[in-house]
């Protein structure tokens, strides 16, 4: 199985602060992943899809970088509707698995 | 309006099985497959498999090969999933989620998610 691992697993900052959250697939997976957002009691929002193309709707402050083995989703100025959890997820291999999450909290 | 309306919270007995359905509407049922995801309470996201609406054809993820089946009524756009032999810790928050592929090789992404299920397993 190919594990994603995310870093950090909390995070605190401020509202108009850069932010960046970091996924490392324990095996190349090429550009096969994907980035959701998810807030308290909802479902899952998808951000970033192919590590780098931006799902239609979703602000452009959100982008996403990387391939191989390391990828990293940045907000480049944080507004007070992105606190939330943001998961990682892979489909390069037939059993799709997800990261742990990154929880974002207001400092 | 394009969404997926799932069914309510269920509770279980362990040993039990529960089926939980995934309704579809605003797009072609026929044209994205389904998968089901699963979070426990606190937890992260668990992949349990897909059914592809237009054939019945399905994938399990090997952790639930023999409990879990998932199937099709496409007379009424809808998907289910049973899950059978009920534990404890099969406890969670039952995800339908559409996929979409940007190579055509299986490179699922989730763009459109089911509100989700609560299913509580307990004696």
């Amino acid at each position: 199985d190919i594990q994603v691992t995310q870093s950090p697993s909390s995070l605190s900052a401020s509202v108009g602060d850069r932010v960046t959250i970091t996924c490392r697939a324990s095996q190349s997976i090429s550009s096969y992943l994907n980035w959701y957002q998810q807030k308290p009691g909802k479902a899952p929002n998808l951000l970033i899809y192919a590590a780098s193309s931006l799902q239609s709707g979703v602000p452009s402050r959100f982008s996403g970088s990387g391939s191989g083995t390391d990828f990293t989703l940045t907000i480049s100025s944080l507004q007070p509707e992105d606190f939330a959890t943001y998961f990682c997820q892979q489909s390069y291999s037939t059993l799709i698995t997800f990261g742990q999450g990154t929880r974002l909290e207001i400092k | 309006q394009v969404q997926l309306v799932q069914s309510g919270a269920e509770v279980k007995k362990p040993g039990a099985s529960v089926k939980v359905s995934c309704k579809a509407s605003g797009y072609t049922f026929t044209g994205y497959y389904m998968h089901w995801v699963r979070q426990a309470p606190g937890q992260g996201l668990e992949w349990m498999g897909w059914i592809n609406p237009n054939s019945g054809g399905t994938n399990y993820a090997q952790k639930f090969q023999g409990r879990v089946t998932m199937t099709r009524d496409t007379s009424i756009s809808t998907v289910y999933m049973e899950l059978s032999r009920l534990r404890s810790d099969d406890t969670a928050v039952y995800h339908c989620a559409r996929g979409s592929d940007y190579g055509g090789n299986g490179d699922w992404y989730f763009d459109l998610w089911g509100r989700g299920t609560l299913v509580t397993v307990s004696s």
